[in-house]
């Protein structure tokens, strides 16, 4: 079945710095869409790529969906202590079905 | 989301006994979900639902039911909680055109 996985598990930034997440499938995608979940929250959707090669930018966020559609990255410029927080993706077949990769937890350091 | 609400919000409970998680609705999806959520591992789908008649099990329905009493109201049951189903549940929905998922607040259930 489908399997995404997710790129660090965990990361530490200094406040100012960029850093980049990564989000691999094993099967080619539908769809890829990024969620973030705050601390002691819960997941809250940020946005969805369906095209092959697709480029979003969010403010400081951009993300990218693979021209294979199997992989995708959140890169995130001079971060700010609001971007505390676990990063998921979540990749979609055919039926719209989510598989949520193990996320990413960014920690910020003033 | 204020239009997903899931109670209790954190539930203790003992091997062996019986649990009911709910959640209900007012954003008028069709589409409603059931999550787990561990550390390292991510959202895990347990069960969702396409409308009232439609239930399928997801990656991680094993020792879970779930009941869809109207188009606004998803609950999951455990029959006979285990240590470890302790984890952090989801339920969530999802509109028929759009794809992004809604997440309620979650419940945190220990079972000891």
């Amino acid at each position: 079945g489908q399997q995404v996985m997710q790129i660090p598990q965990y990361q530490h930034v200094q406040e100012g710095e960029d850093f980049t997440t990564y989000c691999n499938s094993s099967t080619t995608l539908s769809n890829i869409q990024w969620y973030k979940q705050r601390p002691g929250g819960h997941p809250v959707f940020l946005i969805q790529l369906v095209k092959s090669g697709e480029v979003k930018k969010q403010k400081r966020l951009t993300f990218q969906f693979g021209e294979a559609k199997k992989n995708s990255s959140l890169h995130i410029t001079a971060t700010q202590t609001t971007d505390v927080g676990t990063y998921f993706c979540a990749g979609a077949d055919s039926w719209g079905k989510l598989q949520f990769g193990a996320g990413t937890q960014v920690v910020v350091t003033p | 989301d204020a239009d997903v609400t899931q109670t209790p919000r954190n539930r203790i409970t003992k091997t062996g006994k019986r649990i009911m998680l709910e959640c209900s609705q007012t954003k008028g999806h069709d589409r409603m979900y059931w999550y787990r959520q561990d550390p390292g591992l991510g959202l895990r789908l347990i069960y969702y639902s396409f409308d009232v008649k439609d239930i399928n099990k997801g990656e991680i329905s094993d020792g879970y039911s779930v009941s869809r009493q109207a188009q606004a109201k998803f609950s999951l049951s455990l029959e006979s909680a285990i240590p470890n189903q302790t984890a952090l549940y989801f339920c969530a929905t999802r509109g028929r055109e759009a794809l992004e998922q809604y997440f309620g607040p979650g419940t945190r259930l220990t079972v000891t």
